[in-house]
């Protein structure tokens, strides 16, 4: 079955901080990959994709991640974390030839002054 | 930037009432959706819909709902008689191109009393 997994719940980092976020994913074909991020009381905001090419994506805010095929991984990173960075992040996963997105359960960054 | 938008920003209804969401997808998009997120849960997809017809559907779009696009600009979601556990926080999206990437809406908060 195709799933999205986000291992982390809940991460807390100090500002100015790196940050890595996980994803892993079960797809049985090539997969088109997404991250959003939700902060509190609004809708999703798409911060990076990655259809084909260059494994390694730039997104808005400073954020970019890693496609990794042999991982069935793709991790978001910030080499500096903003406070303005807390909200919840979303992996996502579809595929050409679908309608959907299957969305990973999220993971809640707190950012600590 | 173009954006998707959502009306009423947030409902409340007594079970067994009809509702209807709306939104205005991103004006040259082909592609529309909708998802839900129930508190605390994974975002999920409801239903996919193209050329004036449903495209793809989830195992939650049951006979409760439809979707339907009656003009030009609009597309909407129909709850026939809601229950409690339609609770959610529903968001509209839309998309140029199948697989392509997805745009959503800010959400409609409803809430089920």
């Amino acid at each position: 079955a195709q799933s999205v997994t986000q291992p982390d719940i809940h991460i807390t980092v100090s500002e100015g901080a790196s940050l890595e976020l996980r994803c892993n994913y079960s797809y049985g074909a090539t997969p088109y990959l997404f991250w959003y991020v939700q902060s509190p009381g609004q809708g999703l905001q798409l911060l990076l994709k990655y259809f084909s090419g260059d494994t390694l994506v730039q997104g808005i805010k400073g954020f970019e991640a890693e496609f990794k095929r042999s991982q069935s991984s793709f991790n978001l990173r910030k080499p500096s974390v903003h406070w303005s960075d807390a909200a919840e992040y979303f992996c996502a996963v579809s595929t050409s030839g679908t309608y959907k997105y299957i969305f990973g359960t999220g993971t809640r960054l707190k950012v600590l002054a | 930037e173009p954006e998707v938008t959502q009306t009423p920003s947030h409902q409340v209804t007594q079970m067994g009432q009809e509702v209807i969401l709306r939104c205005v997808p991103i004006s040259n998009h082909l592609y529309f959706y909708w998802y839900r997120q129930i508190l605390g849960q994974k975002v999920e997809f409801l239903v996919s819909f193209y050329n004036n017809e449903i495209s793809e559907k989830s195992e939650i779009f049951d006979d409760q709902f439809s979707v339907e696009r009656p003009d030009g600009s609009n597309f909407t979601l129909k709850i026939r008689s809601t229950k409690l556990e339609d609770s959610a926080m529903y968001f509209c999206a839309s998309s140029g191109t199948l697989g392509n990437t997805i745009y959503f809406g800010e959400g409609s908060w409803l809430t089920v009393v």
